[in-house]
């Protein structure tokens, strides 16, 4: 069964850059798999930020951006500030119809 | 200013239903895509379904198809999703979003929660 893969926690330093990834169990990312990327802070419904590998969502800043990075997808945020702190997940078109959640991972900003 | 009110959440036993309806306002709703998405505690966030402007094509996930609908109301600007046979493992908050022909789209309802149990 295919699962989509993402680091299960990442701390990056104020003012720092970190790279997240988005894999695929059963082969590579690529921009067919159309990836998105999501923000969720408990309490707010999740966030949208990158669509279709690289397309930032309205209101977002272009400290966040999206890639391919091998074979995996990659969402790197520039420039880390405190509320970046959340979750961060990524979702991919795994099949015609058929779309699947990474697990998620816990940025830390600290 | 873009709007997604979603209702209809509550308490229901197993094997029970649900309608979900989710209101919608600030876009097009007709010409956009839209979709739902649920959230539990264990499992994070899961792809439901997602629906076409026109109503088809309609696509579900494995473990919801045969027991979920989703459909829409374009003159009313709104989002459906009728939930029947439930199971305990459905409980979650559900959200309903704009999407797109291959991803989800820019905005997210608050989400309303379902909870099922005996």
């Amino acid at each position: 069964q295919t699962v989509v893969t993402q680091e299960p926690s990442f701390s990056v330093s104020p003012g720092g850059t970190v790279t997240l990834t988005c894999g695929l169990s059963s082969g590579s990312v690529s921009t067919d798999h159309y990836p998105s990327w999501y923000q969720r802070t408990p309490g707010h419904p999740p966030r949208t930020l990158i669509l279709e590998t690289n397309i930032r969502s309205s209101g977002v800043p272009d400290r966040f951006s999206g890639s391919i990075l091998g074979n995996k997808a990659a969402l790197t945020i520039t420039g880390a500030q405190a509320d970046d702190e959340s979750d961060y997940f990524c979702v991919l078109y795994v099949a015609s119809g058929f779309w699947m959640f990474g697990g998620g991972t816990k940025l830390t900003v600290l | 200013e873009v709007q997604l009110v979603e209702s209809g959440g509550g308490l229901v036993q197993p094997g029970g239903s649900l309608r979900l309806s989710c209101a919608a306002s600030g876009f097009k709703f007709n010409i956009n895509w839209m979709t739902w998405i649920r959230q539990t505690p264990g499992k994070g966030l899961e792809w439901v379904a997602t629906i076409n402007p026109g109503g088809n094509p309609i696509y579900y996930v494995e473990s919801v198809e045969g027991r979920f609908i989703i459909s829409r109301d374009n003159a009313k600007s709104s989002l459906y999703l009728e939930m029947n046979s439930l199971r305990v493992e459905d409980a979650a908050v559900y959200f309903c979003a704009t999407a797109r022909e291959y991803g989800f789209g820019d905005y997210w309802g608050q989400g309303t929660l379902v909870t099922v149990s005996a």
